[in-house]
């Protein structure tokens, strides 16, 4: 199963509102996580199961969808939050994650 | 607190051999599944494979890149993973990470990585 992302690159200011979406090549339900990855560092799960946010997690990390097509958003970005994000599907074999999505300051 | 801490990255030659650890602490390790996942220089992350856990009678899951050339295994007494890379080529050049699966569903904690190069 292939996820594609977009934006690739996201260029935003603190405060603003952030949309990420996967895009799965075919049906995978619910089975969709999302990690930030921040550069020289591992991966940290954001949400799971599409829509539930892991524990420790600010609330402005919100994820939805079903199927084929997700999104994460930020609801007002901080300065911590500047990342690269990845979307994973746990559905099949092999497990993909998607290409990433760089948010940069603009 | 949960930690996983991988070791015996480095440089090995094309076809060279190398296996990768992880130690686990401050939790039930025999509980979970265990996965691997690896991150080229520059490049996303890529998952390499999975090991069950007991109760799943060990079996295990593998990436097509890397199937028949890499074993995962574990040590629940020791509460270690490994990660057997053999036939080793230059795209497999990367960072390693261990991560704890739970419910199948989501990779909760990870470990710092750890670089493997190959390279003539």
């Amino acid at each position: 199963i292939q996820l594609t992302q977009s934006p690739s690159f996201l260029s935003a200011s603190v405060g603003d509102r952030v949309t990420i979406t996967c895009r799965a090549s075919q049906g995978i339900s619910s089975y969709l996580a999302w990690y930030q990855q921040k550069p020289g560092k591992a991966p940290k799960l954001l949400i799971y199961a599409a829509s539930a946010l892991q524990s420790g997690v600010p609330s402005r990390f919100s994820g939805s969808g079903s199927g084929t097509e997700f999104t994460l958003t930020i609801s007002s970005l901080q300065p911590e939050d500047f990342a690269t994000y990845y979307c994973q599907q746990v559905n099949s074999y092999p497990l993909t994650f998607g290409g990433g999505t760089k948010v940069e300051i603009k | 607190e949960v930690q996983l801490v991988e070791s015996g990255g480095g440089l090995v030659q094309p076809g060279g051999s190398l296996r990768l650890s992880c130690a686990a602490s401050g939790f039930t390790f025999s509980d979970h599944y265990m996965d691997w996942v690896r991150q080229a220089p520059g490049k996303g992350l890529e998952w390499v494979g999975r090991i069950r856990n007991k109760g799943n009678s060990y079996t295990t899951e593998y990436a097509a890149s890397v199937n028949g050339r890499f074993t995962i295994s574990r040590d629940d007494s020791k509460n270690s993973l490994f990660l057997q890379m053999n036939s080793l080529k230059i795209e497999d050049t990367a960072v390693y990470y261990c991560a704890r699966d739970s419910g199948a569903v989501k990779f909760d904690f990870w470990g710092q990585g750890t670089l493997v190069t190959v390279s003539s």
